[in-house]
């Protein structure tokens, strides 16, 4: 597509409920990324894929959160048992190849989660 | 660890006047460079970006921002700012050495005064 879309744009959730982010990055873009902003700070990393395979998982902050992209295109965060804590926007974004493109993450408009 | 600061959480300005917000990075090497822009409820939109070569480098909006390596610094400026400036902008910086993860700055929130 023209651009990195993330579905839903907000979602409301109660405590201990499970909740699954979608991106679906720019068409031919091998890698992804997400990414959580939180409200006053900057964007905190989370996950890298390159392809399908997840190249750095380092920022996912617990097990509670994975990530998956089986056919290295739409990517899922998922969460589960949602605290309080979790609630963010969760923004992705894709990165492009080629001289132009090489080391440019273009993002979505991000996924705002609340858990109640 | 690698990090970013930017030192300025809001920043006014008049219209017309102008701006520079600040940027300085800790890494072993020099990392790429970006300046990102967020308005409220948008996503991250990049301003411009930094590799190597020419270090003033020229962005949208009639952004350009200065690479000081000496001072490890990346300082975004405009030379008028207008009432659609207004917005919350991010440095970030990305390096190999690191992964391939692009690290960011807290944010600078800009307002701009009629």
């Amino acid at each position: 597509g023209a651009g990195v879309s993330q579905t839903p744009s907000n979602k409301v959730t109660e405590k201990g409920k499970y909740v699954e982010l979608r991106c679906d990055p720019i068409s031919g873009h091998t890698a992804l990324y997400w990414y959580r902003q939180s409200l006053g700070q900057g964007p905190e990393f989370l996950i890298y894929f390159q392809g399908t395979g997840a190249a750095d998982d380092s920022g996912l902050p617990n097990d509670r959160f994975f990530a998956v992209r089986p056919e290295g295109s739409v990517s899922t965060l998922k969460i589960q048992r949602t605290e309080r804590g979790d609630s963010a926007v969760y923004l992705c974004a894709s990165q492009g190849g080629g001289k132009s493109g090489a080391n440019v993450l273009t993002f979505g408009a991000g996924s705002r989660l609340t858990v109640l | 660890a690698q990090s970013v600061t930017q030192p300025d959480i809001h920043i006014t300005v008049s219209e017309g006047a102008s701006l520079e917000l600040r940027c300085n990075y800790s890494y072993g090497a020099t990392p790429y460079l970006f300046w990102y822009v967020q308005s409220p409820g948008q996503g991250l939109q990049l301003l411009l970006k930094y590799f190597s070569g020419d270090t003033l480098v020229q962005g949208i909006k009639g952004f350009e921002a200065e690479f000081k390596r000496s001072q490890s610094s990346f300082n975004l400026r405009k030379p008028s700012v207008h009432w659609s400036d207004a917005a919350e902008y991010f440095c970030a910086a990305q390096s190999m050495e690191y992964g391939n993860k692009l690290v960011f700055g807290a944010g600078t929130i800009l307002r701009v005064k009629s």
